[in-house]
Order: C-alpha cells, then sequence, then structure tokens
C-alpha cells in the first residue's frame, strides 16, 4: 500500500489567492481527517469524515476554509482567499472507523507571502 | 474542554540515561495513542494502548496506560540520539477523534 497521499508537498502563494490541497487516503480506511500543525498551536484537527460525509467541521477556522470528499480515495482542502498566517503544515490522515489509529500523509507546506 | 497536556515539552537528556514521558488528559478514554515525528516529517505510529493497564514496548521504549488515572506514560531506556524527535501522545474521543497533545521535543546529546 503506498500509504496517505498528499500533493503537493510545497506550496507557496500569494495572499488573495485560491489554494487547494489534496488527499487520497489508503484504500478501505472510512475516516479521513485534515489536520493544521504550527509552532504556536501545535496538531489542530480541522475537519474529518466518515464514509465521505463531513462529520465535524468545528476546527475549521473560518469560512475561508472549505474540505470536500467527493468520493472514498479523494478529499480536498481549499482556502479561498488565503493569508499569511495560513502558513502551516497540512496534514491528512486516514483509519479505519473505529480502531487502528491513524495513517498520516506526508504533509503539505504552505507558505502564504 | 478536552485538554491533553504533555511534560516535559522539551527534553534534552545525555546518551544512557532513562527518562519517562508524561501524557495526561481530561476526559474518559480507553485508547490511547503515541506517535513520533522527525523534524520536517509527518507523523509515525508508535503505540496502540486499547485498555486500562496496556503496556507495549518496543526497542528502548516502553509505552502504558492507567486510564483510571488518565495518564499514560512513554518511557525511554538507554537513550541513544536516534530516539532524538518530538513525541505525541493522542486519546481517542468517541471511537475515531483523535486529540493531540503539545509534543514533547526530545534530544539525546552524547
Amino acid at each position: 500500500d503506498a500509504g496517505v497521499i498528499q500533493s503537493p508537498r510545497h506550496e507557496v502563494t500569494e495572499m488573495g489567492q485560491e489554494v487547494t490541497l489534496r488527499c487520497k487516503p489508503i484504500s478501505g480506511h472510512n475516516s479521513l481527517f485534515w489536520y493544521r500543525q504550527t509552532m504556536m498551536r501545535g496538531l489542530e484537527l480541522l475537519i474529518y469524515f466518515n464514509n465521505n460525509v463531513p462529520i465535524d467541521d468545528s476546527g475549521m477556522p473560518e469560512d475561508r476554509f472549505s474540505a470536500k470528499m467527493p468520493n472514498a480515495s479523494f478529499s480536498t482542502l481549499k482556502i479561498q482567499p488565503s493569508e499569511p498566517r495560513d502558513s502551516a503544515v497540512y496534514f491528512c490522515a486516514s483509519s479505519r472507523y473505529r480502531g487502528g489509529g491513524y495513517t498520516f500523509g506526508s504533509g503539505t507546506r504552505l507558505t502564504v507571502v | 474542554e478536552l485538554k491533553v497536556e504533555q511534560n516535559p515539552l522539551f527534553l534534552s537528556m545525555q546518551e544512557g540515561k532513562n527518562y519517562t514521558i508524561y501524557c495526561n488528559y481530561s476526559t474518559t478514554s480507553d485508547r490511547l495513542y503515541w506517535y513520533r515525528q522527525d523534524p520536517g516529517k509527518s507523523l509515525e505510529s508508535l503505540f496502540v494502548l486499547l485498555s486500562n493497564g496496556a503496556v507495549k514496548q518496543e526497542g528502548r521504549l516502553m509505552a502504558s496506560l492507567d486510564t483510571k488515572a488518565r495518564l499514560s506514560t512513554l518511557h525511554i531506556t538507554a537513550a541513544v540520539h536516534d530516539l532524538s524527535a518530538t513525541y505525541f501522545c493522542a486519546v481517542d474521543i468517541a471511537g475515531n477523534q483523535f486529540y493531540f497533545g503539545t509534543g514533547t521535543s526530545l534530544t539525546v546529546i552524547p
């Protein structure tokens, strides 16, 4: 198994631009999670899906953030418009529901200038 | 509000020494996970603890869980440089939603 695949690995964009981060979970995992990691705030859960359905998006910081999971093998996290304070590493993780722990992707390092 | 607290936040230890990292959490849970993160890398699963009294060992690391005390420990035996990393505990709430601790940055010095 190739693990959780995220793209791009690095993204540098200008303030105000739209940013789309992508994630392919492990086949057979039916839960998917988006986390943001910064030095100041640590690991923050943004949103998670069970069976492609968003369950809890209370961690999404603002309306500028949106996430979708159109099918079991793909999810996106979109920021529009982006701001410098959105600079962070964004991780996607997947798991089997109710057990087994998470498998994390390699992360996307986002820099908004 | 759920709190997951680790201490210490930073740990510098000499090779060959022993030390323990603590993870306290504020709500009922019988599932706890430990992860390792190397600088600039992703999180790697180390241990899965699924019941009170669970103990897991891998090499120089041993993790335990006391659900009554809401405490997990990660014990390091005879530290080596390769163990330098940041270690996170994560508490599983509601069956599949993790809350991560603040992380403990470990540096092992010769």
